[in-house]
């Protein structure tokens, strides 16, 4: 089976640029999360949805950032405009309620560099 | 409020030691808990997990024993190789309080030496 799908994998742009970072989650999971990395802080939970719909974005930096689910197969986060930073790796994760657990399974990452 | 704390790292160990990493945790309710890892370069896998006191997850030869009483969840491994460097996450996911969201530790990492 495919995990879970991230693309592009590597983004280099310049300040003030929109950037469009993008998911498919595993099939007939029912939560995604975005998260971010960085050496100084680490991993962040930017936003997670259930069933498409955001239920918590309070890890979201600013108004610069955007996450949208318009189906059940694909999320989009984006930064506009964008800033040196916000330059770190981006994953998503996706999970399945009904197994319990909720384990996570995570993509294998947007590493975005803003100059 | 929930949380986790991991043992600072750098860990660098020699070829065939054994292998500990700390992990305690706060929650409010009865949470699950994991351990992740990343490789370089790479996304966060899940090693093992488990659901609930007493519970013993593992895989690849790591084991983890979720321990209510010293709410711990430390990671062992007997015999480590150098292809198991990388940083090792604990988290936890406390369903109970309501909410899905991972509390991640600040992550451990491991540098097995030859």
């Amino acid at each position: 089976d495919a995990g879970v799908i991230q693309s592009p994998r590597h983004e280099v742009t310049e300040m003030g640029q929109e950037v469009t970072l993008r998911c498919k989650p595993i099939s007939g999971h029912d939560y995604l999360f975005w998260y971010r990395q960085t050496m100084m802080r680490g991993l962040e939970l930017l936003i997670y949805f259930n069933n498409n719909v955001p239920i918590d974005d309070s890890g979201m930096p600013e108004d610069r950032f955007s996450a949208k689910m318009p189906n059940a197969s694909f999320s989009t986060l984006k930064i506009q405009p964008s800033e040196p930073r916000d330059s770190a790796v981006y994953f998503c994760a996706s999970s399945l309620s009904a197994s319990g657990v909720y384990e996570q399974y995570f993509g294998p990452g947007t590493r975005l560099t803003v100059t | 409020g929930n949380s986790v704390t991991q043992m600072e790292g750098p860990v660098t160990l020699s070829e065939e030691a054994f292998l500990t990493i700390n992990c305690t945790y706060t929650a409010t309710g009865y949470p699950s808990l994991f351990w992740y890892v990343q490789y370089p370069g790479e996304g966060l896998q899940l090693l093992l997990k488990a659901t609930k006191a007493d519970d013993k997850g593992s895989n690849k030869g790591f084991e983890a024993t979720y321990r209510k009483e010293t709410t711990s969840f430390h990671l062992e491994k007997g015999s480590v190789q150098v292809s198991d460097s990388a940083v090792y996450f604990c988290a936890l996911s406390d369903r109970t309080s309501g909410t899905y969201k991972y509390i991640f530790g600040t992550g451990t990492r491991l540098k097995v030496l030859a």
